[in-house]
């Protein structure tokens, strides 16, 4: 089964400072999709960015890009310049597609405070 | 469009009283998901639906727990004689199915279930 895996339950950056995020995963599929997703307090989730694996280019967007290492199966996101939105938890995902469903794997997050 | 809506937002039920929280998805989005998710966890899939049909429920949806999405719009996640451990934020998303687009969720604000 697919497994995400956060190591790092909290996290703190400094505002315009760079801070990285890591998530590691485990899957025999070949070809996949990644995510990170933003859970601000009381708000809903969004998604920050996505990968998918048969694309070897990593992901950009804006501030928020990925380090996508397919091998070592990690996924970390970096978020440069943060700003005090940012501050949020940090679900790295997974989507598995089986037998005509589909369903997004999360690990348990990241809490990132951003300090002004 | 204002996305996903979910209703209530926030439940608080007597145990053993059976609860009925109600999701909205972004018009036209035929996919059809909700997740639970813990304090301190990322969100667990609970199940899935295409259009009407529900093609995978977790093993985590005991028979205390039903979901329908009749005519493919609005859905309904039903618990039976609740439980304190039924206490979680109950996550609706839906997605598109074309191109890219189905791979990205869009989730709703979650309702907030205590079990008291």
């Amino acid at each position: 089964a697919q497994t995400v895996t956060q190591s790092q339950p909290e996290m703190s950056v400094q505002e315009a400072e760079t801070v990285t995020l890591s998530c590691t995963y485990d899957t025999s599929e070949s070809d996949y999709y990644l995510f990170w997703y933003k859970q601000p307090p009381s708000r809903q989730m969004i998604l920050v960015i996505r990968q998918e694996a048969y694309k070897q280019q990593n992901a950009t967007e804006n501030r928020f890009s990925v380090n996508f290492q397919k091998a070592a199966k990690s996924f970390s996101l970096k978020i440069s310049d943060s700003q005090l939105g940012d501050a949020a938890m940090y679900f790295c995902a997974y989507l598995v597609e089986e037998g005509g469903s589909e369903k997004l794997v999360f690990g348990k997050g990241t809490k990132l405070t951003v300090n002004p | 469009d204002t996305g996903v809506s979910q209703d209530p937002r926030h439940k608080i039920t007597k145990r053993g009283q059976n609860v009925t929280f109600r999701c909205d998805p972004i018009s036209e989005h035929n996919r059809l998901y909700w997740y639970r998710q813990t304090l301190g966890q990322g969100p667990e899939f609970l199940t899935y639906f295409q259009n009407e049909a529900q093609l995978e429920k977790s093993r985590l949806l005991s028979d205390r727990f039903s979901a329908e999405r009749p005519k493919g719009s609005f859905s309904t996640l039903e618990i039976q004689r609740t439980e304190q451990g039924d206490s979680a934020m109950y996550l609706c998303a839906s997605s598109p199915n074309t191109g890219h687009s189905k791979t990205e969720a869009f989730f709703g604000q979650g309702t907030r279930l205590t079990v008291v």
